[in-house]
């Protein structure tokens, strides 16, 4: 079974529309991540979640809005693409107890194109 | 604010050659530091991570990195590569947070193992 999944793997869709990313993960984490790795494999936080508390990146445009409907998942919704989205897009997650830097599992990633 | 710096975005070495892929961090406060790899076209895997417990991490396929605060430097070694190590490999740092923890990568070093 895969610890994080995410779907879809590719997206290819045009400038203007709104998309969905999902991420699920089956480790029984109590924290998720989003991540965007660039053209140049540049890899930035944009989001991390720990029982409904959420830490914002605040570089990430506000058309960006992670919802999770339960523990084990946290879907990214992306408003009015920009070319600029265009990325490879990572969920991760970890235990999430307080203090402790364990180990974050990342799932497969999403490769976003915008035309 | 923390940061990550990998020095030399491509590194090139013959099999069997020691591997050395260096990365220096930034941090106001004792840093927790991550080697992840990522095969192409898949997600991220953690190599080793160091916690401030031993200088000295092993991690898996033979990797190792140590920690050392005077240079403010995680280089990653392995004694001997093999084609199957041919892959990006990021360093990152991260401070603990209540719950979650965010890791800050550098920008990458992309090793080519020749045959």
């Amino acid at each position: 079974d895969t610890a994080v999944s995410q779907t879809p793997k590719y997206l290819v869709t045009q400038m203007g529309n709104d998309k969905s990313i999902k991420c699920e993960q089956n480790l029984g984490h109590d924290t998720m991540y989003w991540y965007k790795q660039d053209s140049k494999k540049f890899l930035k936080i944009m989001f991390s979640y720990n029982n409904k508390e959420l830490i914002i990146n605040e570089t990430v445009p506000n058309r960006f809005s992670p919802k999770s409907p339960d523990k084990a998942h946290l879907n990214l919704h992306i408003n009015s693409l920009e070319l600029g989205d265009s990325a490879v897009y990572f969920c991760a997650s970890s235990l999430g107890l307080a203090g402790v830097i364990d180990t974050q599992y990342f799932g497969p990633g999403t490769r976003l194109t915008v035309l | 604010a923390q940061s990550v710096t990998q020095l030399g975005s491509h590194v090139s070495v013959s099999e069997g050659a020691l591997v050395l892929l260096r990365c220096n961090y930034s941090s106001s406060v004792p840093p927790y530091l991550f080697w992840y790899v990522q095969y192409p076209n898949q997600g991220l895997q953690l190599l080793l991570k160091y916690t401030s417990a031993a200088t000295l991490v092993k991690g898996i396929n033979d990797f190792e990195a140590e920690f050392k605060k005077s240079e403010t430097s995680f280089h990653l070694t392995k004694p001997s590569a093999h084609m199957s190590d041919a892959a990006e490999y990021f360093c990152a740092v991260s401070e603990s947070g209540a719950g979650s923890y965010q890791l800050t990568f550098g920008k990458g070093t992309k090793l080519s193992v020749i045959p």
